[in-house]
């Protein structure tokens, strides 16, 4: 099983819906959480910190649920500027911080 | 205008050469990674450096080597060792080494071998 896992979609939604991803990940003892946003042969970059149960900016929603060792992304009203590729990020101590990220998953919003 | 640059943009490798990929940040952040994408494939921790003259292997080292003189600066190097170099590689930094930390990336080298 991979450490964090991410449905890779894609996801095909109409402008103006709301799409959810979750993300899961095996290790208990992660403590801090992110997704990324990557677009095409780009570079990952921030979308949003997840420490405690959750956290909101604008459109976007990120909930963490460690009971059942997952966190999701909603975002709502959909732009066609929302798609891209969705990386969740999962950082550990197992001995040593460390990172893991999810292989990602696509979303394409439709006119 | 602060950030990350990674260079060259696309670089190409013959057969048992060895090419390194330039990382610079000026965010004055400690820690720097450095990692692999390949398609349908999360990013591979490959090295990652927490200070100055310090650096600790990731998950997939062999074939690649780094140093880390400045806090600037942190060269990736992919050695004629690497049978498989054909990737997306990513500089990332951040403030510090601890659970919190965020990392922000640079805008990647696509390596092609010829």
């Amino acid at each position: 099983r991979k450490e964090v896992e991410q449905d890779p979609g894609p996801f095909n939604v109409p402008e103006g819906a709301t799409v959810a991803f979750n993300c899961t990940y095996s290790n208990s003892a992660s403590q801090s959480f992110f997704w990324y946003r990557q677009d095409c042969r780009k570079e990952p970059k921030l979308l949003m910190s997840v420490y405690s149960s959750g956290n909101e900016d604008g459109r976007f929603t990120a909930q963490l649920n460690r009971a059942s060792q997952y966190i999701s992304l909603l975002i709502r009203d959909s732009k066609l500027s929302d798609s891209a590729t969705y990386l969740c990020a999962v950082r550990t101590n197992t001995g040593g911080f460390k990172t893991i990220f999810g292989a990602g998953t696509r979303l394409f919003v439709k006119a | 205008d602060g950030g990350i640059t990674q260079s060259p943009k696309y670089l190409f490798r013959k057969e048992g050469q060895n090419v390194t990929l330039s990382c610079e940040q000026n965010l004055n952040h400690d820690a720097m990674y450095w990692y692999r994408q390949d398609p349908g494939q999360g990013l591979r921790l490959i090295y990652y450096s927490q200070i100055v003259n310090d650096f600790q292997k990731g998950d997939i080292a062999e074939g690649y080597s780094v140093s880390r003189e400045k806090k600037e600066s942190f060269p990736l190097t992919v050695t004629s060792a690497q049978k498989n170099p054909t990737a997306f590689y990513l500089c990332a930094s951040s403030v510090g080494h601890t659970i919190q930390e965020t990392q922000y990336f640079g805008p990647g080298t696509r390596l092609l071998v010829l």
